[in-house]
């Protein structure tokens, strides 16, 4: 059964902190995707990671895919309000290239000015 | 505004009523998912369709719940005898379905509380 974990679940920074959010799975991954999503809101996607060693920038936002295309990790420098949300990671539901998607339970990010 | 479209945004209704979301994908997108998220969690799968094909159902999706997509452009999920533990957000999203192609779009979301 395929399974994503996301830790932390919950983080309260200050801003201009850093952080780090893990998703991590006992199952390989074609690609993951990161998403955020603000309240009362649908998921965005920030990024695709598709290679297992994989490092993509995004501004202040840097996501790596592990070497065996198990886990990744989103890391958020000089955090600022702003980034406030639930992050969530994602990779594809079962075979094929159906587009169904599996979801980690999501970090909940809260920066304080 | 051509993203996905949801609608009601937000639907309290007393148990035992039906319900019945609708969503409006991108245009010229043929393949159209359906999503439930409940508070602290991510969203989970419950179907898709390719044009009005519905292909697959989770197991999460009960004998009461129903979705539609009849002439391959918008759909309808429609949620009957609704119980509290169906209190969530139903998400829908719509992507072209192509190699090149295949990036998920989500709508805002449609807010169901069953009282």
């Amino acid at each position: 059964t395929q399974l994503l974990e996301q830790s932390p679940q919950f983080l309260s920074i200050q801003e201009g902190e850093n952080l780090t959010v893990y998703c991590n799975s006992s199952s390989v991954f074609s690609s993951l995707q990161w998403y955020r999503q603000e309240p009362g809101e649908g998921p965005v996607l920030l990024v695709t990671v598709v290679t297992g060693g994989e490092v993509k920038k995004l501004k202040r936002l840097t996501f790596q895919f592990g070497d065996a295309r198990k886990d990744s990790s989103l890391h958020i420098t000089a955090a600022q309000p702003g980034d406030t949300g639930l992050y969530l990671c994602a990779g594809p539901l079962g075979s094929g290239n159906t587009g169904k998607l599996i979801f980690g339970q999501g970090t909940t990010l809260q920066v304080k000015p | 505004d051509t993203g996905v479209s949801q609608n009601p945004r937000h639907k309290i209704t007393k148990r035992g009523q039906n319900v019945t979301f609708r969503c409006d994908p991108i245009s010229e997108h043929n393949r159209l998912y359906w999503y439930r998220q409940t508070l602290g969690q991510g969203p989970e799968f419950l179907t898709y369709f390719q044009n009005e094909a519905q292909l697959e159902k989770s197991r999460l999706l009960s004998d009461r719940f129903s979705a539609e997509r009849p002439k391959g452009s918008f759909s309808t999920l429609e949620i009957q005898r609704t119980e509290q533990g169906d209190s969530a957000m139903y998400l829908c999203a719509s992507s072209l379905g192509t190699d090149s192609g295949n990036t998920i779009y989500f709508g805002e979301g449609s807010w169901l509380t069953v009282v």
